[in-house]
């Protein structure tokens, strides 16, 4: 079946480590999103991606980093420099552009709660 | 900027009675869409329901339907015959190009 996996679904870390969430898409979709998601609040967006090789900062990219090598993929580094990474991590893709008829909603994948002790 | 305000940090409901959801947006962009999502306890992000700005009728989707009023930037989520199963986060969304911002969302509760 098509569809977006985020993995590990929990992850602990200490302060000071990087770490680096996964999130492969089979959609065929162009655009790839990362959202943080704090407890009883909305998602706000970190990065997000267009097309391979391409991505732009979302409102709160400081302290995470993205790359997009593959179409499939969108990892995000949680860099040491994140001053609060205890969150839960959203990643979607859409298909926004591939034509004027498809509504471009965002799928989502099942999501990653990252605790840092 | 985009901006994207949801003022009902909680709503109930009586079972089998229809609630309305409140969202109100911004934007400069003539071109957007808007989305409503639901968020259960598990997490997941469940698309509900799309409208398009150029869009000239209100989108429904079974018992979902989105009250679209251009002129006063709403797009309120109108759910009827609400069931226990409801219950949830839900959250506007709106789209400016490929960027996709959400509201800080509704937590309804279905009462039986």
């Amino acid at each position: 079946d098509g569809g977006i996996t985020q993995s590990p679904k929990y992850l602990f870390r200490k302060e000071g480590q990087n770490v680096t969430l996964s999130c492969e898409q089979n959609l065929n979709h162009d655009a790839m999103y990362w959202y943080r998601q704090d407890p009883g609040q909305g998602l706000r967006l970190i990065y997000y991606s267009q097309i391979v090789n391409d991505f732009q900062k979302g409102d709160i990219a400081e302290g995470y980093s993205v790359s997009r090598e593959k179409k499939e993929s969108f990892p995000l580094t949680v860099t040491s420099a994140q001053k609060n990474p205890t969150a839960f991590y959203l990643c979607a893709s859409s298909s926004r552009g591939l034509a004027e008829t498809n509504t471009g909603e965002l799928f989502f994948g099942e999501g990653s709660r990252l605790t840092v002790l | 900027a985009q901006k994207i305000t949801q003022t009902q940090p909680g709503m109930f409901v009586q079972e089998k009675e229809a609630v309305t959801l409140d969202c109100t947006y911004d934007t400069s962009d003539p071109s957007y869409g808007l989305f409503w999502y639901k968020q259960p306890s598990s997490g997941e992000m469940i698309f509900l329901i799309y409208q398009g700005s150029y869009d000239q009728q209100n989108a429904t989707e079974g018992r979902y339907s989105l009250n679209f009023q251009k002129a006063r930037k709403s797009a309120n989520l109108v759910i009827s015959a609400s069931q226990l199963g409801d219950s949830a986060m839900y959250f506007c969304a709106m789209r400016e190009s490929y960027k996709y911002i959400f509201g800080t969302g509704t937590r309804l509760k279905v009462l039986a």
